[in-house]
C-alpha cells in the first residue's frame, strides 16, 4: 500500500521569497503523483499532477514540483510567494493511472499550513 | 459546465443516529469518490461509485455506505454515528474511461456529532 509523508506541518515564509513544500512517498509500485489547494472552508483544487514524462512538472500560480525517482519525493516549489498564497497544501498518490485516483482513490499526506508573513 | 456541489453545507447530528450527504457531480462526470477529512489530517477515501456500483473501498466499516443515481449524483449514508466520525466530508467526481480525468472537488460537508 502506499503512503505519502509530508515533512513539514507549518511553513513560514516572508512575502515575494521562494518557498519549497516537501513530500515524500512509498510504494511497491508506479505511482502518479499530485499537488492540492485547500483554501479556507473550501473544498481541494489541483495545482499540478506527474503522471509520466518530463519529471520537472508545472502548475497553476506559478507553482512547480519535480519527481525524483531515487529518493521517492515529488516537493512543490514557487520562487515568490504572495499572500494569496497562504492555504494547506496537500501532496497525493495514487497507484492507478489518470488524476481521479481510480478505483482505489488518492492517499494524501497530512498537509503543510504555507503562512505568508508581510 | 456547473461544478461539484454538496449538501448540505455544516449539519450536527447526535451520537446513533443516521445521516445522508449529498453530493452533484460535475456536468460530464460520471464517477463520484468521497473522501473523509478529520480535523488537521488529510482526505481519506472512503469509497468511489462508477455506473452506479461501488467501484471502490477504503478502510472504512459497513457502516459507511453509499448510492449512486442514474444522473452520476451520489449519497454516502453514515450509520449509527461515533463522535470520531465529526470531519469534513468531500465528494470528487471525475471521468473514467481507458483513464481517470482530473478528479473535482466539492466544497464539502462538515458533521459534528455531538
Amino acid at each position: 500500500a502506499q503512503s505519502v509523508t509530508q515533512l513539514d506541518s507549518q511553513v513560514p515564509v516572508f512575502e515575494e521569497a521562494p518557498v519549497e513544500l516537501r513530500c515524500n512517498y512509498s510504494s511497491s509500485v508506479s505511482v502518479y503523483l499530485f499537488w492540492y489547494v485547500q483554501y479556507p472552508n473550501q473544498g481541494l483544487q489541483l495545482l499540478l499532477k506527474y503522471l509520466s514524462g518530463s519529471t520537472l512538472v508545472k502548475g497553476i500560480n506559478g507553482f512547480e514540483a519535480e519527481f525524483n525517482k531515487s529518493q521517492t519525493s515529488f516537493h512543490l516549489r514557487k520562487p515568490s510567494v504572495h499572500i494569496s498564497d497562504t492555504a494547506e497544501y496537500f501532496c497525493a498518490v495514487s497507484e492507478s493511472f489518470g488524476s481521479g485516483g481510480g478505483a482505489d482513490g488518492l492517499t494524501f499526506g497530512k498537509g503543510t499550513h504555507l503562512i505568508i508573513q508581510p | 459546465e456547473t461544478g461539484v456541489t454538496q449538501s448540505p453545507t455544516h449539519l450536527i447530528k447526535t451520537r446513533g443516529q443516521q445521516v445522508t450527504l449529498r453530493c452533484s457531480s460535475q456536468s460530464g462526470h460520471n464517477t463520484v469518490s468521497w473522501y473523509q477529512q478529520a480535523l488537521g489530517q488529510g482526505p481519506q477515501f472512503i469509497f468511489q461509485y462508477y455506473r452506479e456500483e461501488e467501484n471502490g473501498r477504503g478502510n472504512f466499516p459497513p457502516r459507511f455506505s453509499g448510492l449512486q443515481f442514474p444522473n452520476y449524483s451520489s449519497e454516502l449514508n453514515v450509520n449509527a454515528l461515533e463522535l470520531d466520525d465529526s470531519a469534513l466530508y468531500l465528494c470528487a467526481s471525475s471521468l473514467a474511461g481507458r483513464t481517470f480525468t482530473e478528479a473535482f472537488f466539492g466544497q464539502g460537508t462538515r458533521l459534528t456529532v455531538v
